[in-house]
């Protein structure tokens, strides 16, 4: 059964470095989302991109976050400049039509 | 607004209980999903089941069973003869594809932690 992958499963950072997750998500699926969970807490949206462009983002996603699909299979999340608070378990996620998301396994992000 | 309600942080039960996981959700819309995702401690996401808004029939997996009532917005799950491998944290989860400019996002409850015991 496809799948979505993500790279790497754990990420160690340095406050202020920049940090890019990498996600592969299912080959036709067109709709794409990232979820943040931080340790403890629920899952929480982040941002979704369909056709090429961000289609509606959460209120934490702010100017640190970007997104792209820089070549039609990879789905990346790129934070500029990590902060403490940054530390959480990133979540790729892919949909065909606009009902779910098929999950991957996760990034678990810590800051130091 | 949308928002999904578990009420229950923890619930510790003995092996062979059946335990009932509660979700209550608030939406906007009259379409609507309805979903559970366990996540057990190694930290993915399972899915479970997804519901339509349409389709209040209680479905049975196994063990598992969902009980989907509209008229009190709850969606709970029950776990029947509970076993150590059912411990997790299950999360109960709303999508509104189809309000304004929704694409489909989930949005999650904050998780029941369930603990099962020999």
């Amino acid at each position: 059964e496809p799948e979505v992958t993500q790279t790497p499963s754990h990420q160690v950072t340095q406050m202020g470095q920049e940090v890019i997750l990498r996600c592969v998500p299912i080959s036709n699926h067109l709709y794409f989302y990232w979820y943040r969970q931080i340790l403890g807490q629920k899952v929480e949206f982040l941002v979704s991109f369909y056709n090429n462009e961000i289609s509606e983002k959460s209120e934490i996603f702010d100017d640190q976050f970007s997104v792209e699909r820089p070549d039609g299979s990879n789905f990346t999340l790129k934070i500029r400049s990590t902060k403490l608070e940054d530390s959480a378990m990133y979540f790729c996620a892919s949909s065909e039509v606009r009902i779910d998301g098929v999950f991957g396994p996760g990034t678990r992000l810590t800051v130091t | 607004a949308q928002k999904v309600t578990q009420a229950q942080t923890e619930i510790s039960v003995v092996e062979k209980e059946d335990v009932t996981l509660d979700c209550v959700y608030e939406t906007r819309d009259t379409t609507y999903y309805l979903f559970w995702y366990k996540q057990p401690p190694s930290g993915e996401l399972v899915f479970l089941i997804r519901r339509n808004s349409f389709d209040e029939q209680n479905e049975i997996s196994g063990r598992y069973s969902w009980n989907f009532q509209k008229s009190t917005s709850s969606f709970n799950f029950t776990i029947t003869a509970s076993q150590v491998v059912d411990s997790a944290v299950y999360f109960c989860a709303l999508s509104e594809p189809n309000y304004g400019g929704s694409q489909g996002n989930l949005i999650f409850g904050k998780g029941t932690k369930l603990s099962v015991k020999p």
